[in-house]
């Protein structure tokens, strides 16, 4: 079964904590992204990648970082930088970036303790 | 900025009549249009989608219209069943980029 894994579903983080977001694809896509949704708002793009090795910043990158060094991973750190990081994250992948509709996994929730 | 508006963030309709989600966006560059599904703890799942070529695409249930000339979409689902219910998200982009722009989201009850 093709698809896209985020895990953990629920993760904590303490304050000042630096914590990664997995995300793998199995569908050979090209083109991985991840959002952020806060209650009441849309999706907000973080970072993206349209390539292995390759990464560009979204609209509210401050405070995350990603890396690309497989086709099928593009995991997501949410820095200590990341004032405000209480949300639903979600990561998705298109088979190019020219090719919707894109696909999304099941989220991960962070929280604070 | 707010480039994709569902302004409705709530929508309860009965089992079996019409369910109309509307979504208006500002920005004319766009010109492919989607339409999300999502459970409460999943992801979205794609629903439908439209180009900008066209005014209608129907798919069993549910159609998808574009008026270009008043930047506003709207997803018919005919007829709505309590599976229905969930959080329909609104989602606009140009083809050849990857600027994906979505709305906050409208939640549609169905009640049996």
């Amino acid at each position: 079964d093709g698809g896209i894994t985020q895990s953990p579903k629920y993760l904590f983080r303490k304050e000042g904590q630096n914590v990664t977001l997995s995300c793998e694809q199995n569908l050979n896509h090209d083109a991985m992204y991840w959002y952020r949704q806060d209650p009441g708002q849309g999706l907000r793009l973080i970072y993206y990648s349209q390539i292995v090795n390759d990464f560009q910043k979204g609209d509210i990158a401050e405070g995350y970082s990603v890396s690309r060094e497989k086709k099928e991973s593009f995991p997501l750190t949410v820095t200590s930088a990341q004032k405000n990081p209480t949300a639903f994250y979600l990561c998705a992948s298109r088979e190019t970036a020219r090719r919707l509709p894109q696909h999304f996994g099941d989220g991960t929730r962070l929280s604070i303790l | 900025d707010q480039q994709v508006k569902q302004n409705s963030p709530s929508l309860s309709v009965q089992e079996g009549r019409i369910s109309i989600l509307n979504c208006d966006y500002t920005n004319s560059m766009f010109d492919y249009f989607l339409w999300y599904k999502k459970y409460p703890a999943e992801g979205p799942t794609f629903l439908i989608s439209i180009s900008s070529i066209k005014d209608k695409n129907e798919d069993g249930r549910f159609t998808v219209f574009l008026n270009k000339s008043a930047k506003h979409l709207s997803l018919h689902i005919v007829p709505s069943q309590p599976g229905d219910s969930a959080v329909y998200f609104c989602a606009a982009s140009r083809i050849n980029n990857n600027d994906m722009r979505f709305g906050a989201g409208t939640r549609l009850t169905v009640k049996p």
